[in-house]
């Protein structure tokens, strides 16, 4: 079955840079997704890449995708203390219509001022 | 926009009792509407998804009779723990997929923690 791994913790000082690496097993993953979570809360999806895209930057964020290898990376620029969370590294096929999204364990990151 | 509700946040119950947790989509339409269980430190697990006006597809080993879902409307779901018991103190989670759009992204609810005593 699907299978997606991440370590469990991450941390970083203020104004660092963060990387979150995660790798996953299922060759047919088409979406690949970075979600956050805030204690207590729900999951907030940060940014979402294509299986055919390499890279995708959106302001701080950059996702890095090596599709060979199975290994995806969320890094995030100039970290902060508001970017503590629990990160979610996760996946799904499409084939014509709904698939199953399957998600990673979470990465936590703490930010030290 | 595509904001999900979650009602209530949280909940403490006694053993036996039922618990019905909501879901709403505030503003869009949700084809299809997603319930997770989260365990402490562990990552979400996905019980079932359901379709508005048609049964709940539930995951291998989710117990259907236990875990009832409804989604009577395109804005509503709801999750009904029946029978409740310690083991099924957890956060429960609802994410809501945009009809009409493409892809597979959801938008999740801010959660509900259950805890039984």
């Amino acid at each position: 079955g699907e299978d997606v791994e991440q370590s469990l913790f991450l941390s970083v000082r203020e104004g660092d840079s963060s990387v979150i690496n995660c790798t996953y097993t299922d060759s047919s993953s088409t979406y690949l997704y970075w979600y956050k979570q805030e204690p207590g809360a729900g999951l907030q999806l940060l940014t979402y890449i294509f299986s055919n895209m390499d890279m995708k930057q959106d302001q701080r964020l950059t996702v890095l995708l090596n599709k060979k290898d199975k290994h995806l990376s969320l890094r995030i620029a100039d970290t902060q203390t508001g970017d503590s969370a629990i990160y979610f590294c996760a996946e799904s096929p499409l084939s014509g219509g709904y698939q199953k999204v399957t998600f990673g364990i979470g990465t936590k990151l703490q930010v030290i001022p | 926009g595509a904001v999900v509700s979650q009602h209530p946040s949280w909940v403490i119950c006694k053993s036996g009792t039922s618990v019905k947790i909501e879901c709403r989509s505030l503003d869009f339409q949700a084809t299809t509407m997603f319930w997770y269980r989260q365990f402490p430190k562990q990552s979400l697990m996905l019980m079932a998804t359901s379709n508005e006006g048609s049964k709940a597809t539930y995951e291998q080993g989710v117990e259907k009779d236990k875990f009832l879902i409804n989604h009577a409307s395109l804005t509503l779901s709801t999750l009904t723990v029946t029978s409740a018991h310690p083991e099924d103190s957890s956060f429960y989670i609802c994410s809501a997929r945009v009809k009409a759009r493409l892809g597979n992204e959801q938008f999740f609810g801010p959660g509900t923690r259950l805890t039984v005593l």
